[in-house]
């Protein structure tokens, strides 16, 4: 099975700054097959980035992704104050697995 | 619009069975490949069972035996039987769209979730 492992746990920042998450694989994730997912409490994930970089339909193009084989980045160059939430990647190379999230909080 | 309500959730005795529901809308469920997911109080996704177009079905291990997902085609509607259930199924579970055509995919579209609690 392939461990994803996400860095940081949680990131405090103040809107209008650049968020940097990272997603690293135990093994290669074949075909670029890693997606990111934005959720907020008592919601379900919403979809933002699949094969690693290819943004969801109608998600801002504040949000990008970057990254093969073990190492992936989730980019979001302003945050916006509905940009604070948790952060999920998800490999679908190799059955699926997710990360355990990254918390994106208000400094 | 595509949307995806799920019911069926509860409080229920470990070893007891449950069937959860999905009412699919703006799609047809059974021209995509669906999925339930589930996430436990305060953790992360965990990928339960996909049914393909073809009908056949995957599950993850952890479930493998006593889980089984199905859908009705004249409803539109996706199914998750679980049986045998432990303290460990204890989540909220999401029923979702696969978003591509692939053996594994990602997920484009979310239910809201029903939540099973596995208690006495």
């Amino acid at each position: 099975e392939i461990v994803l492992t996400q860095s940081p746990g949680t990131l405090s920042l103040s809107p209008g700054e650049r968020a940097t998450l990272s997603c690293r694989a135990s093994q290669s994730v074949s075909s670029s097959y890693l997606a990111w997912y934005q959720q907020k409490p008592g919601q379900a994930p919403r979809l933002l980035i699949y094969g690693a970089s290819s943004r969801a339909t109608g998600i801002p193009d504040r949000f990008s992704g970057s990254g093969s084989g073990t190492d992936f980045t989730l980019t979001i160059s302003r945050l916006e104050p509905e940009d604070f939430a948790v952060y999920y990647c998800q490999q679908y190379g190799s059955s699926q697995t997710f990360g355990q999230g990254t918390k994106v909080e208000i400094k | 619009e595509v949307q995806l309500v799920e019911s069926g959730g509860g409080l229920i005795q470990p070893g007891g069975s449950l069937r959860l529901s999905c009412a699919a809308s703006g799609f047809t469920v059974s021209s995509n490949y669906m999925s339930w997911v589930r996430q436990a109080p305060g953790k992360g996704l965990e990928w339960v069972s996909v049914i393909y177009t073809g009908g056949s079905t995957n599950n993850a291990d952890s479930v493998k035996g006593r889980f089984t997902i199905s859908r009705d085609n004249s409803k539109n509607t996706l199914y998750l039987q679980m049986n045998s259930l432990r303290a460990e199924d204890t989540a909220v579970y999401f029923c979702a769209r696969d978003g591509g055509s692939s053996w594994y995919n990602y997920f484009d579209y979310w239910g809201q979730g029903t939540l099973v609690t596995v208690s006495s």
